[in-house]
């Protein structure tokens, strides 16, 4: 079945910082690619994705990148916000339809 | 639109009692997914159903947990006996359909505190 690293566990940034969240998965056929924002006591949301057939996707403040021969796939935060703070979560998603998701990064922005 | 609606928020029970989980999808999701959520880790697959059958429970530890979708709309997630290491979030998510790698809308899970 899939697997899904990510890297880092914990990232702690100045506001307005850069934050780089990176993830590599190991099924070839995975071609869905979503990141969710986890806030405390609360489920995961969708904040992008991206699919095979397109390397990089921008959406205001962020950013996803995604190199399919590498199977690699990264989430770009600019002008980080203390209201960034949480747990960002990377999926990887094919043949079977069913995300795997990675262990998590917990993003802390100090003001 | 209401989003997915999961009860009760928090539940504390002894080891080898029982718990039942409820979860009532977004309107029109034929798609429903349960997953269990350990402190510090990502979501993991318990079981997905497409409208009120089951497509993979390949990871849900049959002897002790059940799940159900009757009518396709609401679903059930029981654990019997409880283990300390059930101790998690138990999210339920939806989506529109299977088969085009849709989203996934996730209530807020229930917390359960095995003692």
């Amino acid at each position: 079945g899939e697997n899904v690293e990510q890297h880092p566990s914990t990232l702690s940034v100045q506001e307005g910082d850069s934050a780089v969240i990176k993830c590599t998965y190991s099924d070839s056929a995975s071609n869905y690619f979503p990141w969710y924002k986890q806030e405390l006591g609360k489920g995961p949301q969708l904040i992008i994705d991206i699919r095979s057939n397109v390397g990089e996707k921008k959406d205001q403040r962020i950013a996803v990148t995604l190199n399919k021969t590498a199977k690699h796939f990264s989430l770009h935060i600019t002008e980080t916000q203390p209201e960034d703070s949480a747990v960002y979560f990377c999926a990887a998603s094919g043949g079977s339809y069913i995300p795997t998701f990675g262990r998590g990064t917990s993003l802390i922005v100090h003001p | 639109e209401a989003g997915v609606a999961q009860s009760p928020r928090y539940k504390i029970i002894e080891k080898r009692q029982s718990v039942a989980f409820w979860c009532n999808p977004i309107s029109g999701h034929a798609t429903l997914y349960w997953y269990q959520q350990i402190l510090g880790q990502g979501p993991k697959l318990l079981i997905q159903f497409q409208n009120n059958g089951v497509v993979d429970d390949s990871q849900l530890p049959k002897d002790r947990f059940s799940a159900e979708r009757l009518k396709g709309v609401d679903s059930t997630l029981k654990i019997q006996p409880a283990k300390l290491e059930d101790s998690a979030v138990y999210l339920c998510a939806s989506s529109p359909r299977q088969g085009n790698n849709s989203p996934l809308h996730f209530g807020n899970g229930t917390r359960l505190t095995v003692t």
